[in-house]
């Protein structure tokens, strides 16, 4: 299994961004992916994840993230994307992706960094 | 939903065992037996070595154990190795959302 996130870089406060993520050699229309970042210094934090299609396709949030935050994903693609809107200097970190997150098959990436200067 | 709370620190020699606690609440740890542990070494992806609060996926030396007591996880590690020097998260199911932990860095002596 393979689990790459891209789409990071240094960007203005204010601004969006999406990141993308592609889960290979998975059957990913039936997985449940997430998106977990890591602030510099501090821990890991859950910001959301959305649900296969077959289960309705909706997303959860973290409460700090609701409303600025947009899981999505391109099945024929096996990629996940995570739109952040609004940036704040507080988002920065790195963003992983992963599945299976309370599982014993549990895939993650190496992350994407997300710089957030003012 | 508050971060599940973890010692910063923990420590032991070769050889050892040391124990982390992980305190949630009624909510999470204490209402589902969906607790994972990480291991995490900075810039590198996180690895799952215990789930469903004591289950060691294949692979993951049995040195690294699981338990669960009302709203509080532990992860004991018997027989330290210098490579079990890591960062260590655990995380809870909460309905619908999951949980981590602050955060423990164990250190080998």
């Amino acid at each position: 299994v393979q689990v790459v996130e891209s789409g990071g870089g240094s960007v203005k406060s204010g601004t969006s961004l999406t990141l993308s993520c592609e889960i290979s050699r998975i059957n990913f229309s039936n997985a449940w992916p997430s998106w977990v970042r890591q602030a510099p210094g501090k821990g890991l934090e859950w910001v959301g994840r959305i649900k296969s299609w077959s289960e309705g396709g909706t997303t959860d949030y973290a409460a700090p993230v609701k409303g600025r935050f947009t899981i999505s994903r391109d099945d024929s693609r096996s990629t996940l994307y995570l739109q952040i809107d609004s940036l704040k200097t507080e988002d920065t970190g790195v963003y992983y992706c992963a599945t299976g997150i309370v599982t014993g098959t549990s895939y993650w990436g190496q992350g994407t960094l997300v710089t957030v200067s003012s | 939903q508050s971060a599940l709370t973890q010692p910063p620190s923990a420590s032991g020699s070769p050889g050892q065992s040391v124990t982390i606690s992980c305190t949630g609440t009624s909510s999470d740890i204490g209402a589902y037996n969906y607790v994972s542990w990480y291991q995490h070494f900075p810039g590198k992806a996180p690895k799952v070595m215990i789930y469903e609060v004591s289950r060691r996926p294949s692979g993951v030396p049995d040195r690294f154990s699981g338990a669960k007591s009302g709203n509080t996880a532990s992860l004991t590690v018997s027989g330290l190795q210098p490579e079990d020097e890591a960062d260590y998260y655990c995380c809870s199911y909460s309905g619908d959302s999951y949980v981590f932990g602050t955060g423990t860095k164990v250190t080998v002596l």
